[in-house]
């Protein structure tokens, strides 16, 4: 069974710029959450998707966005990049039943200058 | 607000001892995980604990769950170097992705 999958793995951005991170979840799985993780904050939530609608979201601008696709995959969108956006993006999938829990990618670093 | 304290943060220890990390959270939760992570690696899922009383083991690691006093322990016996690495609990809000982390237990095992 594949895991997740992120792309790219490694990102340097302008300030001011734009970035779109994707992730594509496990087969089968319907939920994609989104964590930004800093040196400074640690791991945050930023939101989670199921079939194609935010079900959550955490305390974040709104200059971050995302979305969910019919076959599952997410994106999320950085408009306007500040220097403090600079971290490691994770994404997690996850199941019910049997396959509940949460498997995280391997993650897009991003780095902005 | 809830908080997941994790303690302690950084951890040297020999190799062969027995060590324990503390995962304390602030609200009720049925549903709390542990992940490992290697510098500049992702997570990897370590144990998913659903409910209270839960004990489950992998190799040298033990993982424990008692919801009435919202405290998970992550037991680690008879360590060895490839131990090392960052340790984090995460408590399950709502079941829709809100995973809340611990700060992360910075593990280090010394020969």
């Amino acid at each position: 069974k594949a895991g997740v999958t992120q792309t790219p793995r490694y990102l340097i951005k302008t300030r001011g710029q734009q970035v779109t991170l994707s992730c594509s979840p496990i087969s089968g799985h319907r939920s994609v959450s989104w964590y930004q993780q800093t040196p400074g904050q640690g791991l945050q939530f930023l939101f989670e998707y199921f079939s194609e609608t935010q079900r959550n979201k955490g305390n974040f601008p709104g200059r971050f966005s995302g979305r969910q696709f019919s076959n599952s995959r997410s994106e999320m969108n950085v408009s306007t990049l500040e220097l403090g956006d600079s971290a490691l993006y994770l994404c997690a999938s996850s199941g019910t039943g049997a396959d509940y829990g949460y498997t995280f990618g391997s993650g897009t670093r991003l780095t902005v200058v | 607000e809830l908080k997941v304290e994790q303690n302690p943060l950084f951890l040297s220890m020999q190799e062969g001892k027995n060590y324990t990390i503390y995962c304390n959270y602030s609200t009720t939760s049925d549903r709390l995980y542990w992940y490992r992570q290697d510098p500049g690696k992702s997570l990897e899922s370590l144990f998913v604990l659903l409910s209270n009383g839960a004990v489950k083991q992998e190799g040298r690691l033990m993982a424990s769950l008692d919801t009435k006093a919202r405290l998970s322990t992550l037991h680690i016996t008879a360590a060895v170097h490839d131990l090392s690495a960052t340790y984090f609990c995460a408590v399950d809000l709502r079941s829709q992705g809100n995973l809340i982390f611990g700060k992360g237990t910075k593990l280090s095992v010394k020969p």
